[in-house]
């Protein structure tokens, strides 16, 4: 299977603890972007990648969070410090170029769950 | 910015039964995609349709991008068409964010 891969498929952390979600895109995609989804909603974008560079992290919650994509290896979601709020899916996509006149192919997700 | 929303918000349909799902974006866009969130929580990719019409199995979409809207049908449902449906969109201005709807709930009965 060639699609994007996302891991775990659930985690669970407690209140204060740190998570970290990775993503690796599909074979030949270095563009990436993590959504999140919280429950009985729609998806809502964060943050965009490429290779080493962050290139838009206006959907992404000031504190607390960050996001990397190194030359090597999957991108991270990291999230410090968890929150009860913090309980959601995440979801991760990638595309082979950064434009809009292409389709985003997304992973199954992480579901995060906060004691 | 761009808004996007879908109807009905939730669905109950007869095994076998028609559907039409509807998408309005409030300004253009330059793609549409369809995906259908399964009781398991995977999103599953079911169209790029940024304009006409394309079909695949029961499934086929239209979107008319000069009226701002996109249509999913499903016929002769079946009950693992049940979960929700969202169309995304990037506005023109945004590229890549994808902007998603609310989503419509389908639930198919035996």
């Amino acid at each position: 299977n060639a699609g994007v891969m996302q891991n775990p498929r659930h985690l669970v952390r407690r209140r204060g603890q740190e998570a970290r979600l990775r993503c690796s895109p599909m074979k030949g995609h270095s563009h990436v972007y993590w959504y999140r989804q919280l429950p009985e909603e729609g998806l809502k974008f964060m943050v965009y990648l490429q290779k080493e560079n962050i290139i838009d992290e206006s959907g992404m919650p000031k504190e607390r969070f960050s996001a990397e994509f190194p030359k090597e290896g999957p991108s991270i979601l990291r999230i410090q410090q968890v929150v009860r709020g913090d309980s959601a899916a995440y979801f991760c996509a990638s595309s082979p170029f950064g434009t809009a006149n292409q389709p985003q192919h997304f992973g199954d997700g992480t579901r995060l769950s906060i004691l | 910015g761009i808004q996007v929303e879908q109807s009905p918000p939730d669905l109950i349909l007869q095994e076998g039964a028609n559907s039409t799902l509807r998408c309005n974006f409030s300004d253009s866009v330059n793609n549409l995609q369809w995906f259908h969130q399964n009781p398991w929580g995977q999103l599953i990719n079911l169209f790029y349709i940024p304009s006409g019409t394309k079909q695949n199995g029961r499934l086929s979409a239209t979107t008319v991008a000069t009226e701002r809207y996109s249509l999913l049908y499903i016929s002769s449902s079946q009950t693992t068409d049940s979960g929700v449906y969202f169309c995304a969109a990037p506005p023109v201005s945004g590229t890549y964010k994808y902007i998603f709807g609310t989503g419509t709930r389908l639930k198919v009965l035996a």
